[in-house]
């Protein structure tokens, strides 16, 4: 089975460029979330979907970033304008809404570097 | 004080040691607690998951649970070089989300053959 999916796995942009990342969840996951990871501040949690709906974006930097979900399955994460201070391994996540653990399925993962 | 603290190490032990790795935690409302393992270049995956407190034990590993000092560890036996990586602890309170979980920083470890 696929696990989730996301785009680019590396990209290298220069300050003030639009970068979109991209994310296929599991089939069936009804719930997404948009990860950050660095070594200052670990994982972050920037966003996430319930059925497709932003339920909590507290942690969205500023307004530079922005997340959308116009479906079941697929989600984009889009900075504009790019910053050094973005770089970063952006992750995506999802899961089953309710019952189980809640395990989080993450993919492997953005890597992005702004220069 | 953050929320929950981890230790990142970088942690190194040889083949077939005890590795014993901890978080501490500042919420006294968690009641969910897990352990995720994170291989380099790798997404996050859940490696244990205990609910409340006591001890949970699966092969190798053992995840352990003090609410009374807001402690959780995690106890790796016969470790194998295939254990290096980062292990995130994570955590959220009863009734709370997925998005509501909280991650430690990681602990990076590293297994000498």
């Amino acid at each position: 089975d696929a696990g989730v999916i996301q785009s680019p796995r590396h990209e290298v942009t220069e300050m003030g460029q639009e970068v979109t990342l991209r994310c296929k969840p599991i089939s069936g996951h009804n719930s997404l979330f948009w990860y950050r990871q660095t070594m200052m501040r670990g994982l972050e949690l920037l966003i996430y979907f319930n059925n497709n709906v932003p339920i909590d974006d507290s942690g969205m930097p500023e307004d530079r970033f922005s997340a959308k979900m116009p479906n079941a399955s697929f989600s984009t994460l889009k900075i504009q304008p790019s910053e050094p201070r973005d770089s970063a391994v952006y992750f995506c996540a999802s899961s089953l809404l309710a019952g189980g653990t809640g395990e989080l399925f993450f993919g492997e993962g953005s890597r992005l570097t702004v220069l | 004080q953050k929320e929950v603290e981890q230790d990142p190490g970088p942690l190194s032990v040889p083949e077939g040691a005890i590795v014993s790795l901890n978080c501490t935690y500042s919420n006294s409302a968690f009641q969910y607690f897990m352990w995720y393992r994170q291989y380099s270049r790798k997404g996050p995956e859940l490696l244990m998951y205990t609910y409340s407190s006591g001890n949970k034990e699966d092969g190798r590993f053992t995840a352990q649970v003090d609410k009374s000092s807001k402690y959780i560890s995690l106890f790796i036996r016969d470790s194998q070089p295939s254990d290096s990586a980062t292990y995130l602890c994570a955590m959220r309170r009863y009734g709370g989300s997925q998005g509501n979980l909280i991650f430690g920083k990681g602990t990076k470890l590293s297994v000498k053959p």
